[in-house]
């Protein structure tokens, strides 16, 4: 069965330091990936998504990044991070069939 | 330009009666899907229910079901014997076109209360 795993689960940061998260997928290929950011009481703002290994589409100008080394590895980055920053960040992939999304556990980031 | 609208922040509702969460959506596209998600206050993503864009009957999972109205461009979710567990934030979702370089995007959700 396929999973979706990302860490780390909490961080706190300042401001201006750099930021990695990490996600990765298991018991699917090629999937298409998505990095999602929620403000706190608020909806799903999507960032980025990818359709294969180093093909990325930004959905929102910002000083945030993404990367896709391997087929089932998707990162968010940042090289200095900004007090708006600050959230819940939720990775997912898309099944081929209906396009649901199959979310990770979430990344809760507070940039100080 | 894909957008999806969620117009109630919030929803009262007591326990046992059924209730429905509003979304309308706008797409050019002919071939989309429509999704609804909860999520209880431990901030995991819970998926419910899927409509089709050539679906021609109203999916149903359980006691959810999604009132499909496509002319109005409207994906209400009705929850019927709403329970105490049912208290959480839904968010109304919209994937247009098919396959590959499918993006995702969501309503800005509406926190539902359940009174006992």
């Amino acid at each position: 069965s396929q999973t979706i795993h990302q860490w780390p689960a909490t961080l706190v940061q300042p401001v201006g330091s750099p930021l990695s998260l990490e996600c990765t997928v298991e018991g699917t290929s090629n999937p298409n990936l998505y990095w999602y950011r929620q403000a706190a009481g608020r909806g799903l703002q999507l960032l980025f998504y990818s359709v294969g290994i180093g093909q990325i589409s930004s959905e929102v100008p910002q000083n945030l990044s993404a990367s896709r080394p391997q087929d089932r590895q998707f990162i968010l980055s940042s090289k200095k991070l900004l007090l708006s920053d600050s959230g819940f960040y939720l990775c997912a992939w898309a099944s081929s069939n209906t396009g649901e999304l199959f979310f990770g556990e979430g990344s809760r980031l507070t940039v100080l | 330009a894909q957008k999806i609208t969620q117009t109630q922040p919030g929803m009262f509702v007591q326990e046992k009666e059924a209730v429905t969460l509003d979304c309308t959506y706008d797409t050019s596209d002919q071939s989309y899907g429509l999704f609804w998600y909860k999520q209880p206050s431990s901030g995991e993503m819970i998926f419910l229910i899927y409509q089709g864009s050539y679906d021609e009957q109203n999916a149903t999972e359980g006691r959810y079901s999604l009132n499909f109205q496509k002319a109005r461009k409207s994906a209400n979710l009705v929850i019927s014997a709403s329970q105490l567990g049912d208290s959480a934030m839904y968010f109304c979702a919209m994937r247009e076109g098919q396959g590959s370089a499918s993006k995702i995007i969501f309503g800005s959700g509406t926190r539902l209360s359940i009174r006992p």
